[in-house]
């Protein structure tokens, strides 16, 4: 089962910052928060990861509170092309156990003219 | 650029038929991974391997078989194609021991038939 909860569905005006919420109320202590997206009819694409930190590349920034219970993935000037399903997932990371990335259904962004 | 590239963009298979899907990785990583993706259902693990000639049992392993006999190559075999494996095939790549992301292929579609 998915560890995290996230809006089936969000639009974004082009141009504007992109807030993407993720609830993970259940994190544990060594377990990351990883986002991804997926374009129509292409592989998942890493966006950005983080553990207790912000952190921000030059895709996105990530947001965590301080209890670790949720994260916001901040697309800073969302253009069409951002236009994609987003994926927040949460996972150990230790050694060989990194199959374990449990994809939810994520948040439809669309982006608008 | 960095790529996991999978030999077929399309498949079209008829029941019982034995199937290889091939997943190549230029980046030297250690692990590299199966999934497949349905609608409704998302991203769900089938196999992964940590090394060569190392493999792990996902969530769905039934009806699948891998093989990794060198680094760069990670193979997904359909021992006998069933028209319920008709799905997207989605091959994943990535370092151990510290927290990078997955780089996924375009996707294999196939269809059996």
């Amino acid at each position: 089962d998915a560890k995290t909860t996230q809006p089936t569905s969000m639009d974004c005006a082009e141009g504007r910052a992109a807030n993407l919420p993720c609830n993970h109320s259940t994190i544990s202590g060594n377990e990351y928060v990883y986002w991804y997206r997926q374009i129509h009819s292409q592989g998942p694409q890493y966006i950005i990861h983080g553990l207790k930190n912000n952190e921000t590349n030059e895709m996105a920034s990530l947001i965590i509170t301080e209890d670790r219970k949720s994260s916001t993935l901040i697309l800073p000037h969302a253009t069409l092309r951002d236009t994609a399903v987003y994926y927040c997932i949460v996972s150990p990371n230790y050694g060989g156990s990194q199959g374990n990335l449990i994809f939810g259904k994520g948040t439809k962004l669309s982006v608008k003219p | 650029d960095v790529k996991v590239t999978q030999s077929s963009r399309y498949l079209v298979k008829r029941t019982g038929e034995k199937v290889f899907l091939e997943c190549v990785q230029d980046m030297d990583h250690e692990n590299m991974f199966w999934y497949r993706q349905d609608p409704g259902l998302g991203l769900r693990l089938i196999y992964f391997s940590y090394d060569v000639k190392m493999k792990e049992k996902g969530d769905i392993p039934e009806g699948y078989s891998v093989s990794r006999e060198k680094k760069e190559r990670f193979s997904l075999i359909l021992e006998s194609a069933s028209t319920n494996q008709t799905s997207m095939y989605l091959c994943a790549s990535s370092l151990t021991g510290f927290s990078y992301g997955y780089t996924f292929g375009s996707g294999t579609r196939l269809t059996v038939v």
